[in-house]
């Protein structure tokens, strides 16, 4: 069956503009998390969806945001790029259980 | 103190040789513990998974937990160049994301 996909798979952009990632799960989960990974503090959660509802976010700004639709796909934004958002941000879906997190392969974004 | 610590490394070590990865945690609500292994350029991939304290052996990898000691580990054995990897440990208390250890680099020579 087909993985966790996201999009783009790499990304350049400029300090102080906004960039959209796009995540689609497994067939059939409904929950999904987004992971910001990086060197020095590893993976850090930014938040969970699942039918459409943010059920959990991490200690992130709101300049970090996302959103789930019907069919379970999901984005997230960051407004307001920073340097400091230099990362691979990771997608995970899961059927339900914390041993069912699948995750994709990331995109890896650059602020320059 | 963070939740969940992990040494980076990096650890090289001879192909056939026996690793011992491990952590240390924090939190005593955690209960599951799961060890993912992740390649240069991919996503993370659930290695092995543990519910409360023991054992569990896989193959050529043995997960073990210790809740009085809030310590984990990973052992593997006759180490094989593609096991060349990032590990990383993770753990929940069940109903709360995942909590990862910054993960440790690992290199076996052939």
């Amino acid at each position: 069956k087909a993985g966790v996909t996201q999009t783009p798979r790499y990304l350049i952009k400029t300090r102080g503009q906004q960039v959209t990632l796009s995540c689609s799960p497994i067939s059939g989960h409904r929950s999904v998390s987004w992971y910001q990974q990086t060197p020095g503090q590893g993976l850090q959660f930014l938040f969970e969806y699942f039918s459409e509802t943010q059920r959990n976010k991490g200690n992130f700004p709101g300049r970090f945001s996302g959103r789930q639709f019907s069919n379970s796909r999901s984005e997230m934004n960051v407004s307001t790029l920073e340097l400091g958002d230099s990362a691979l941000y990771l997608c995970a879906s899961s059927g339900g259980t914390p041993l069912g997190y699948t995750f994709g392969s990331g995109t890896r974004l650059t602020v320059v | 103190q963070k939740e969940v610590e992990q040494d980076p490394g990096p650890l090289s070590v001879p192909e056939g040789a026996i690793v011992s990865l491990n952590c240390t945690y924090s939190n005593s609500a955690f209960q599951y513990f799961m060890w993912y292994r992740q390649y240069s350029r991919k996503g993370p991939e659930l290695l092995m998974y543990t519910y409360s304290s023991g054992n569990k052996e896989d193959g050529r990898f043995t997960a073990q937990v210790d809740k009085s000691s809030k310590y984990i580990s990973l052992f593997i054995r006759d180490s094989q160049p593609s096991d060349s990897a990032t590990y990383l440990c993770a753990m929940t208390p069940g109903n709360t994301p995942l909590v990862f250890g910054k993960g440790t680099r690992l290199s076996v020579i052939a």
